[in-house]
């Protein structure tokens, strides 16, 4: 089974400072990746996804992310934090078998403050 | 742009009601999901659907049924609501079979369980 750990529960990064939040899955195949991020009283936004392809992948508000296979990680960076980044950040895995849906596997949530 | 809609926002009822919890979503996606949030568990997968009146179970489907009668809803049903069944329930929806596509959220159902 699949399986997702985001290590570092609360992260408090001053605004203007880069930002990395970890991520590591275990999965037996060519995992399909994915980092959500969930404001305050919101639901969950697709910040980027990997499939295939380039390892740096790019996605929504400046956010990046690289997949390194021999470490199992898909780790989430940003240059310069800005105080509205101020939410919570999930990394979530799913598996494709060839066959009809499949969940995601959600990490458990990496909390991210900003301080000014 | 996708949407995903949710019934309610908040929602509160007693021990031993049956709760009903609908997800409604307009781009024509065949797969639609039902997750739970708890905090420092993060979200976990109780049921999806692939089609029309198909479901398959999550992680977590103790407790809970669902129904998908129309291709656009998908029903989240407590027979008996218990006290640790309060959580955040989230719905998402995706496009279907031939790959993986990235799943669209609803903003969410906040139950309280009395």
């Amino acid at each position: 089974a699949q399986s997702v750990t985001q290590p570092d529960i609360h992260i408090t990064v001053s605004e203007g400072a880069s930002l990395e939040l970890r991520c590591n899955y275990s999965y037996g195949a060519t995992p399909y990746l994915f980092w959500y991020v969930q404001s305050p009283g919101q639901g969950l936004q697709l910040l980027l996804k990997y499939f295939s392809g380039d390892t740096l992948v790019q996605g929504i508000k400046g956010f990046e992310a690289e997949f390194k296979r021999s470490q199992s990680s898909f780790n989430l960076r940003k240059p310069s934090v800005h105080w509205s980044d101020a939410a919570e950040y999930f990394c979530a895995v799913v598996g494709y078998s060839g066959g009809g849906a499949d969940g995601l596997t959600f990490g458990k949530g990496t909390h991210l403050i900003i301080q000014p | 742009d996708v949407k995903v809609t949710q019934s309610s926002r908040y929602l509160v009822k007693r021990t031993g009601e049956k709760v009903f919890l609908e997800c409604v979503q307009d781009m024509d996606h065949e797969n639609m999901f039902w997750y739970r949030q708890d905090p420092g568990l993060g979200l976990r997968l109780i049921y999806f659907s692939y089609d029309v009146k198909m479901k398959e179970k999550g992680d977590i489907p103790e407790g809970y049924s669902v129904s998908r009668e129309k291709k656009e809803r998908f029903s989240l049903i407590l027979e008996s609501a218990s006290t640790n069944q309060t959580s955040m329930y989230l719905c998402a929806s995706s496009k279907g079979s031939g790959g993986v596509y990235e799943q669209f959220f609803g903003p969410g159902t906040r139950l309280t369980v009395l």
